[in-house]
């Protein structure tokens, strides 16, 4: 079974112009998250679907990224105009649809590669 | 809100020695504790996890951790590390029955090992 996949794997542009990273989840995912670790930092959450539909998008930094999940398979994630300090590794990450039972309620987060984006 | 602390951003350490990497929390709620890794070029992949029961949770490749509850804390061990766990290891939280169980990352600790 293929695992999540992400592209591309590297990224170089220029201040201001406009990147869009692709996720392929695992085949039968209905969640995907989107996160981002910035250099010598911690990875943090950017958003959650949940099939096409936005879950928790609290992570998000600013209204210049832009999420999305059509059909409810792969998501793209799109940057623009992007700015130097959007420089990073983009993780993704999928995991199957929460069961409920017993007291345990957790579903394993596969995570895909990772694409690095740098902003020159 | 919760935060996860690793105050260790690289530990050395040489081939077949023992090896610690630490790991503190913060929550007002419990949570799940999450420890993974990350191999050069490859994505995170999960080492071992505590949802409940027994403080001592064995994960893969010889890696174990214990919670404790009274110091929040949830430190990873390996008795004999092997120049193949070169890697960074990240701890992570998260907040069960929550709507969306997103993890809450510590920044990181790369191990380092030498022959």
């Amino acid at each position: 079974e293929a695992g999540v996949t992400q592209f591309p794997s590297h990224s170089v542009i220029e201040k201001g112009q406009t990147v869009t990273l692709r996720c392929d989840p695992i085949s039968g995912h209905d969640n995907l998250y989107w996160y981002r670790r910035v250099m010598g930092k911690e990875i943090k959450f950017l958003l959650h679907f949940v099939k096409e539909s936005k879950q928790d998008e609290s992570g998000m930094p600013n209204n210049r990224f832009l999420a999305e999940r059509t059909g409810g398979t792969y998501s793209t994630l799109k940057v623009q105009p992007a700015e130097l300090e959007d420089s990073g590794v983009y993780f993704c990450a999928s995991s199957q649809d929460r069961k409920s039972g017993g007291a345990v309620f957790y579903n394993e987060q596969f995570f895909g590669p990772g694409t690095r984006l740098t902003v020159l | 809100a919760q935060s996860v602390t690793q105050l260790d951003s690289q530990v050395p350490v040489f081939e077949e020695a023992p090896v610690e990497l630490r790991c503190n929390y913060s929550s007002s709620v419990s949570v799940y504790l999450f420890w993974y890794v990350q191999y050069p070029n490859q994505g995170l992949q999960l080492l071992l996890k505590y949802l409940s029961g027994s403080t001592l949770v064995k994960g893969i490749n010889g890696f174990e951790a214990e919670f404790n509850k009274s110091q929040t804390s949830f430190h990873l061990r390996k008795p004999s590390v092997h120049i193949s766990d070169t890697a960074e290891y990240f701890c992570a939280v998260s907040v069960p029955r929550r709507a969306t169980n997103k993890l809450i990352f510590g920044t990181g600790t790369l191990l380092a090992v030498q022959p």
